[in-house]
């Protein structure tokens, strides 16, 4: 079974713009989460999708946003990037059963924001 | 949302070494995992525990659960150079969400 992809690998943008990033979860899979990861901060929730609804919320701003189509693929959209953006983005699906919410990672992408 | 603490932050040691990584609540998971990263890739998944007090093992690690489900503990005996990596442990709150600690990077020298 293939795992949990995200595209692209690496981008590079500037303040002020905006940018999309996909995820595409393991067949089968209807959760999807979102995470930023920073050296300082850690690992840190953003949202997560379930069925093409928005399940759960961190706490990031507006500016953050996501969604999810029937394929269960999502993508997650930041506008009017800042410096303080720059960071790997982690796309994670998982398919509760048995009580346990397990999350399987894709492998990020490095956003840097000049 | 509850908060995670572990320790230590850092740990540098000598290939052969046994190692134990904390991870510690005030408040009560429905399961608790952990996870390895290693550079450039996205967490995986080393193991899930639900019961408290539950043991497991996985080869040279052993995780733990306490009495409460609000603590846990990572134990690598004899360690080797491949077991470098960021641990992270996550406790599961109740609603579908997951709360990481700030993690442990591991440095295991030959």
């Amino acid at each position: 079974k293939a795992g949990v992809t995200q595209t692209p690998r690496y981008l590079i943008k500037t303040r002020g713009q905006q940018v999309t990033l996909s995820c595409s979860p393991i067949s089968g899979h209807r959760s999807v989460s979102w995470y930023q990861q920073t050296p300082g901060q850690g690992l840190q929730f953003l949202f997560e999708y379930f069925s093409e609804t928005q399940r759960n919320k961190g706490n990031f701003p507006g500016r953050f946003s996501g969604r999810q189509f029937s394929n269960s693929r999502s993508e997650m959209n930041v506008s009017t990037l800042e410096l303080g953006d720059s960071a790997l983005y982690l796309c994670a699906s998982s398919l509760k059963s048995s009580g346990l919410y397990e999350q399987y990672f894709g492998p990020g992408t490095r956003l840097t924001v000049t | 949302t509850q908060l995670l603490e572990q320790s230590p932050q850092f740990l540098s040691i000598q290939e052969g070494e046994n190692l134990t990584v904390y991870c510690n609540s005030s408040s009560v998971f429905s399961s608790l995992q952990w996870y390895r990263q290693e550079p450039g890739e996205g967490p995986v998944l080393l193991v899930t525990v639900v019961t408290g007090g539950e043991v497991k093992k996985l080869k040279r690690l052993t995780f733990q659960f306490g009495d409460a489900r609000k603590d846990s503990s990572l134990h690598i005996t004899a360690a080797q150079t491949g077991d470098t990596g960021l641990y992270l442990c996550a406790g599961e709150e109740y609603g579908n969400k997951l709360v990481f600690g700030a993690g442990t990077i591991l440095r295991v020298k030959s």
